[in-house]
């Protein structure tokens, strides 16, 4: 079983660009999660989608931040514009099932450097 | 609201010696659930354990050992006979379910674990 794909894996890009990130998760994974992880800190959630609906953005910064999934299956993160303050690693991740007790399969992330 | 908190920072220890990571934990909630999650350099967070606040027996999973105490709100993680492998930042993380599937997973700052020859 194919695990969760990230592209890219690495970005650097100027201040006031805009930047995509594409997450493909796990095949039959209903619930798509998008994570901010800064460095030396645990991920952060910024966005869940259950298929195509995203059923909780309340910490995603909506002036800058936007996302997308389309066909409930892959999705797009994209920034516009980027500020220093966003470089980071973005992870995405997967998951099957409801409740407490998901377990949430992580991809390798995209480390995004804003200069 | 839902915290975590990994007070070790940084830990280095010799192959072979034994290293306990701790995770306090802070919820109103009754049921919820106790995770860890391995981070190694290559980015990718795998999962190790999975533990649901009813059950509070310790598991053993070959040199990992996890204890689950909910009178001291810990779930603190065991690596005997470390390895250089085992290096790796390791994070706690307390879900709670989203109504319509789903759960929100509160990590804690994680531990980074440097195991030396």
């Amino acid at each position: 079983e194919a695990g969760v794909v990230q592209s890219p894996r690495y970005k650097i890009i100027e201040k006031k660009q805009p930047v995509a990130f594409w997450c493909n998760p796990i095949s039959g994974h209903n619930t798509l999660y998008w994570y901010l992880q800064n460095l030396g800190q645990g991920p952060e959630l910024l966005i869940r989608y259950e298929n195509e609906e995203a059923v909780d953005d309340s910490q995603l910064p909506k002036d800058r931040f936007s996302a997308e999934r389309l066909k409930g299956v892959d999705s797009t993160l994209k920034i516009q514009p980027a500020e220093l303050g966003d470089s980071a690693v973005y992870l995405c991740a997967s998951s099957r099932g409801q409740g407490a007790d998901n377990e949430q399969f992580f991809g390798p992330g995209t480390r995004l450097t804003v200069l | 609201a839902q915290k975590v908190t990994q007070a070790q920072t940084e830990i280095s220890v010799v192959e072979k010696e034994d290293v306990t990571l701790d995770c306090v934990y802070e919820t109103r909630d009754t049921t919820y659930y106790l995770f860890w999650y391995k981070q190694p350099p290559s980015g990718e967070l795998v999962f190790l354990i999975r533990r649901n606040s009813f059950d509070e027996q310790n598991e053993i999973s070959g040199r990992y050992s996890w204890n689950f105490q909910k009178s001291t709100s810990s779930f603190n993680f065991t690596i005997t006979a470390s390895q250089v492998v085992d290096s790796a930042v390791y994070f706690c993380a307390l879900s709670e379910a989203f109504t319509g599937g789903g759960n929100k997973l509160t990590f804690g700052t994680g531990t980074q674990l440097k195991v030396e020859l």
